[in-house]
């Protein structure tokens, strides 16, 4: 069926690098992206998001890629901090007619090392 | 409060009692959504509602589970007869119209 999934389960990063997070998505007609941090025993925290008729989307420290010919997104995490040791998601809100629900990935986690 | 709430943060209950579980939505959002996420998944969806009105169950994995909002405002989702395999963290998310603002989930263990 179609979803939206991630390649990598485990990132560890030294803290200061660069982090780079990945995710694939198989329905052509989504227009909508989301990011999420959840730490241990917290709900889902939104990063950034970006539509469909964008490509790039910066925030502070973060920046979202969108590539729809191979429905890939990334997102990149600048000067990687301890704080930013948690599982990421990326979600996909597919058009009106599938209704107003986001559909989440696997999730990555992230652990910055110091 | 500033966010969203759910109350109880964790639920342990036997095979076979029901459940209910309740969100706090932020004030005033019109959409409201329960999400299910398994240990070491992402959140699945559950149902959606658009103030106190259900648009979309289809996420609901069996007709044990029931959500209702009644008044448009506070959520409950009902859990009947629960069995092992519905152990797992409850999201609650509401929505003003373009993003889903999470609360902190109730984690339910089933003995």
């Amino acid at each position: 069926g179609e979803s939206v999934g991630l390649h990598l389960p485990t990132l560890s990063v030294q803290e200061g690098d660069n982090s780079i997070i990945n995710c694939a998505y198989s329905n052509s007609a989504s227009d909508y992206f989301i990011w999420y941090k959840q730490e241990s025993g917290k709900g889902p925290q939104f990063i950034i998001d970006i539509r469909s008729n964008m490509d790039k989307r910066q925030g502070q420290r973060v920046t979202v890629l969108l590539n729809k010919t191979v429905k890939h997104l990334s997102l990149q995490i600048a000067a990687t901090q301890p704080g930013d040791s948690a599982v990421y998601f990326c979600a996909e809100n597919r058009n009106k007619a599938a209704g107003n629900k986001l559909t989440f990935g696997g999730g990555t986690r992230v652990l910055v090392k110091p | 409060g500033a966010g969203v709430s759910q109350s109880p943060r964790y639920k342990v209950a036997k095979r076979g009692q029901d459940v209910a579980l309740r969100c706090d939505p932020i004030s005033g959002h019109v959409s409201l959504f329960w999400y299910q996420q398994a240990l070491g998944q992402g959140p699945e969806f559950l149902t959606y509602f658009q103030n106190e009105a259900q648009l979309d169950k289809s996420g609901l994995p069996s007709d044990r589970f029931f959500a209702e909002r009644p008044e448009g405002s506070v959520s409950t989702l009902k859990i009947q007869r629960t069995q092992q395999e519905d152990s797992a963290v409850y999201l609650c998310a509401s929505s003003p119209g373009t993003r889903w603002f999470f609360g902190p989930g109730t984690r339910l263990t089933v003995l």
